[in-house]
């Protein structure tokens, strides 16, 4: 069954550290999305990564594509509370192109 | 800024009532899609649309849940009856076109007592 996991499940960090989040899935596509989750809310669209090779910055967050190892990462530069979510990786999966969501990182970035 | 509109925002039903949730997509947006959030998950999605046709419904409980969008633009997901299984987040999202970039609306938060 084509799949997107992610990993770690859970994040709990310092303020000031660095950490990535990854994000493996089994298909051919060569895109990828990034979400983000306050609790008890909706989605919010972070990331659009379109080709082999992309990468794409915001603030603390970086997120990049490698197609060809079917990784995406999501890299945290010294992280502070207001990073605290959940994150979702997501892909496109088989014709009717369904958008498939990873399990979510809980992120807790700690003072 | 166009945004994916839900409705209701809470909804709080007895089991083995009905109940339905609306969705209206950002104008110009062909595809559809409704999914499910258990609370410590990720969305599993129940059903997308392409236009008014349905082009996935795999994982929609066809015996209790119903979904439709009549003319291809604004849709509804219905549960008839309600189980306690089914208290979750409900999401729908919206995208230009299959396998462009899906914007997801406030979501509808069910709870079945």
């Amino acid at each position: 069954e084509l799949k997107v996991e992610q990993n770690p499940l859970f994040l709990s960090m310092q303020e000031g550290k660095n950490y990535t989040i990854y994000c493996n899935y089994s298909t051919t596509s060569d895109r990828l999305y990034w979400y983000r989750q306050d609790p008890g809310k909706s989605l919010e669209s972070l990331f659009v990564l379109l080709s082999n090779g992309a990468v794409k910055q915001e603030g603390r967050l970086m997120a990049s594509l490698d197609t060809k190892a079917r990784l995406s990462t999501l890299h945290i530069t010294a992280a502070v509370h207001d990073l605290s979510a959940t994150y979702f990786c997501a892909n496109w999966v088989g014709s009717n192109y369904k958008l498939t969501f990873g399990k979510g990182t809980l992120l807790t970035v700690n003072p | 800024e166009a945004e994916v509109a839900q409705s209701p925002r809470y909804k709080i039903t007895e089991k083995s009532q009905a109940v339905a949730f609306w969705c209206d997509p950002i104008s110009g947006h062909a595809t559809l899609y409704w999914y499910r959030q258990i609370l410590g998950q990720g969305p599993e999605l129940l059903v997308q649309f392409q236009d008014e046709s349905v082009v996935d419904d795999s994982q929609l409980p066809k015996d209790r849940f119903s979904a439709e969008r009549l003319k291809g633009v604004d849709s509804t997901l219905k549960i008839q009856p309600a189980e306690l299984g089914d208290s979750a987040m409900y999401l729908c999202a919206s995208s230009f076109g299959r396998g462009t970039e899906a914007f997801f609306g406030q979501g509808t938060r069910l709870t079945v007592v």
